[in-house]
């Protein structure tokens, strides 16, 4: 079982490149959430999404965009890339329901921006 | 809008004492939880406290929420140079936005 799996690992883009990250879950989760790391500032909430087809805006969705085509994928885009946006980036899901909670989050995908 | 406050940030300790990390929130939840996270790895959930006056303990942490006080806390007992970590809190929006919102993180390091 694979759980949250991020592609790719690693990647170095140039000022104004665009490139998308893909987080991909196979535990049948209806939340999945974008979040960016950096040093001091613990997670921030990029965008989230609540099921297919619906999206929603975090704290920092500045300069991102997503999409939820299908339940199980969940793509960040970065459409012209910017040297702030250098940071690891971690996807997680989580199923709908009250008793349920934590999130499951990928290994992370860890961006420069040069 | 939800904001989460942890404190404190940083915190070295010798083995052996006990401490306590403070997980403060700005607006109304009762679904709250505590993650770990090793140098260069993913976040390993520790517990979920799912109501007012929760208690979760699980070896040398214990987590408790106090959802009138809007805080929860993250006690260490007798700490071990194994629980070196950085430490989030994350609360949840609930019903209103579905957001989880996380604190700033404590980086906690034990002396042997």
């Amino acid at each position: 079982n694979a759980g949250v799996t991020q592609t790719p690992k690693f990647r170095v883009l140039k000022t104004g490149q665009s490139m998308t990250l893909l987080c991909a879950q196979d535990m049948n989760h209806e939340y999945m959430y974008w979040y960016r790391q950096d040093p001091g500032m613990g997670l921030r909430l990029i965008h989230y999404s609540v099921g297919e087809g619906t999206t929603a805006k975090g704290e920092v969705p500045d300069g991102y965009n997503v999409s939820r085509l299908k339940k199980q994928n969940f793509l960040l885009g970065l459409e012209s890339a910017a040297p702030s946006q250098t940071s690891v980036y971690f996807c997680a899901s989580r199923p709908r329901g009250r008793r349920f909670g934590e999130l499951f989050f990928g290994e992370g995908s860890r961006l420069t921006v040069l | 809008e939800l904001k989460v406050e942890q404190n404190p940030l940083f915190l070295s300790m010798q083995e052996g004492k006990n401490y306590t990390i403070y997980c403060n929130y700005s607006t109304t939840s009762d679904r709250l939880y505590w993650y770990r996270q090793d140098p260069g790895k993913s976040l390993e959930s520790l517990f979920v406290l799912l109501s007012n006056g929760a208690v979760k303990q699980e070896g040398r942490l214990m987590a408790s929420l106090d959802t009138k006080a809007r805080l929860s806390t993250l006690h260490i007992t007798a700490a071990v140079h194994d629980l070196s970590a950085t430490y989030f809190c994350a609360v949840d929006g609930l019903d209103r936005d579905d957001k989880i919102i996380f604190g700033k993180g404590t980086r906690l390091h034990i002396l042997p």
